[in-house]
């Protein structure tokens, strides 16, 4: 659901060590999940996406997991650098909706070295 | 290619005064067009979303409005601003149904 008045959670990872971070979505009908990142200042970018007849969708050193069963998505960063720091957010996007996107509460990824 | 631009990028705005933030796509025809807003620190709260010209819904009753004058038009109003309006704004917009959004850069709104 909306993610509204909740402090962002913070994950900390070493440069170079896999980043993983994990959102957990509301509807079982959502059918379209998107993961992204935004900078500080700045909109949020598109990273990586999947759609729910998908568990598993790869891109450069980005992965995508998704678990219906539990109403789980995950995004693995690899090798990450200081540049991955940012917030990332997890949206899902339930068929008929008109688009519109619920997004979850975000990660603050912070990229120590 | 597409492209979506919001003005003003930072606005410092007193209580009581109006507010007009406009956002446009190019690039594309009939896009569905969205305002969120986002608290320091929180997450993206949408606040009006709008399928075609004129149609507007809006997801939290607020002190603020939503207008699309044309077709990749977008515009956030208010009559009066409140403190509690001060935030960054972000418009999106997405192509069909079951797309992802892209959004524009916002902007910074402070009411003092």
């Amino acid at each position: 659901g909306e993610s509204v008045g909740l402090h962002l959670p913070t994950l900390s990872v070493q440069e170079g060590d896999n980043s993983i971070i994990n959102c957990a979505y509301s509807n079982s009908a959502s059918d379209y999940f998107i993961w992204y990142k935004q900078e500080s200042g700045k909109g949020p970018q598109f990273i990586i996406d999947i759609r729910s007849n998908m568990d598993k969708r790869q891109g450069q050193r980005v992965t995508v997991l998704l678990n219906k069963t539990v109403k789980h998505l995950s995004l693995q960063i690899a090798a990450t650098q200081p540049g991955d720091s940012a917030v990332y957010f997890c949206a899902e996007n339930m068929a008929g909706t008109a688009s519109k996107l619920t997004f979850g509460t975000g990660t603050r990824l912070q990229v120590t070295l | 290619s597409q492209t979506i631009h919001q003005w003003p990028a930072t606005l410092v705005q007193p209580v009581g005064s109006p507010l007009s933030l406009e956002c446009t796509v190019e690039g594309t025809s009939n896009p569905n067009l969205y305002w969120y807003r986002q608290a320091a620190g929180r997450g993206l709260q949408l606040l009006f979303y709008s399928v075609g010209i004129g149609q507007i819904s809006s997801e939290v009753p607020q002190n603020l409005s939503a207008s699309r004058p044309q077709d990749r038009q977008f515009i956030l109003s208010s009559k009066k601003l409140l403190l509690s309006d001060s935030g960054f704004y972000l418009c999106a917009w997405s192509v069909t149904a079951g797309a992802g959004y892209t959004f524009g850069s916002g902007t910074r709104l402070t009411i003092v």
